[in-house]
């Protein structure tokens, strides 16, 4: 397996645009996580998915963010309208088992909002 | 918010030193896992202790935890400049109604000189 996939690795838009951020776990695993790191924060959880069902989304930090989980192979974590804040690196990460196993991460997107 | 914190914040010692990275957690825990970061890259798990084990080994990695104390230490032994990167440690929350959250400290940067 290639292991987790996201895509694009670097985004730069403008502020009020449409941001998607896509991800690709690797197969078989029921558990997937998308992550915002920032060097003020560090590495926060804003969502993650079961089965592709949302679990906890306590995360999130307002309305302008979005996840969907269509299929198992497939994520897409969406800001708009998008502002300078939001700029960071977002992982997604999967894992067979919760937090009770190790989880894989991609290689991050990295989101500069200007 | 974030769960753990880890000390110090950064290290930097000579290759073929021995590396400590110490991590406090705030709640119970289920378990307890250590991860590595490269530069610009995802994170990379290195090793999950469970809260009824004290220790563990992973090559050159040896993972203590304290339950009582609410604390883990990571240990690299005969460090090599390949293992600089961000150490991290993460936990899972007992108590969080069967949640799979896992959340992770803020980091140890830890530079080996060659």
């Amino acid at each position: 397996d290639a292991g987790v996939i996201q895509s694009p690795r670097h985004e730069v838009t403008e502020m009020g645009q449409e941001v998607t951020l896509r991800c690709k776990p690797i197969s078989g695993h029921d558990y997937l996580f998308w992550y915002r790191q920032t060097m003020m924060r560090g590495l926060e959880l804003l969502i993650y998915f079961n089965n592709n069902v949302p679990i906890d989304d306590s995360g999130m930090p307002e309305d302008r963010f979005s996840a969907k989980m269509p299929n198992a192979s497939f994520s897409t974590l969406k800001i708009q309208p998008s502002e300078p804040r939001d700029s960071a690196v977002y992982f997604c990460a999967s894992s067979d088992g919760g937090a009770s196993t190790e989880a894989f991460f991609g290689q991050g997107t990295r989101l500069t909002v200007v | 918010s974030q769960q753990g914190e880890e000390d110090p914040q950064a290290l930097s010692i000579q290759e073929g030193e021995n590396a400590t990275m110490n991590c406090s957690y705030k709640t119970s825990i289920n378990n307890l896992q250590w991860y590595r970061q490269n530069s610009g890259r995802g994170l990379v798990h290195l090793i999950l202790i469970r809260s009824n084990e004290r220790e563990k080994h992973s090559g050159r990695l040896r993972v203590t935890l304290d339950t009582s104390k609410k604390s883990s230490s990571l240990l690299i032994t005969a460090s090599r400049a390949a293992d600089t990167a961000s150490y991290f440690c993460a936990t899972d929350d007992q108590y969080s109604g069967g949640y799979q959250k896992v959340t992770f400290g803020t980091g140890t940067k830890l530079q080996v000189i060659p």
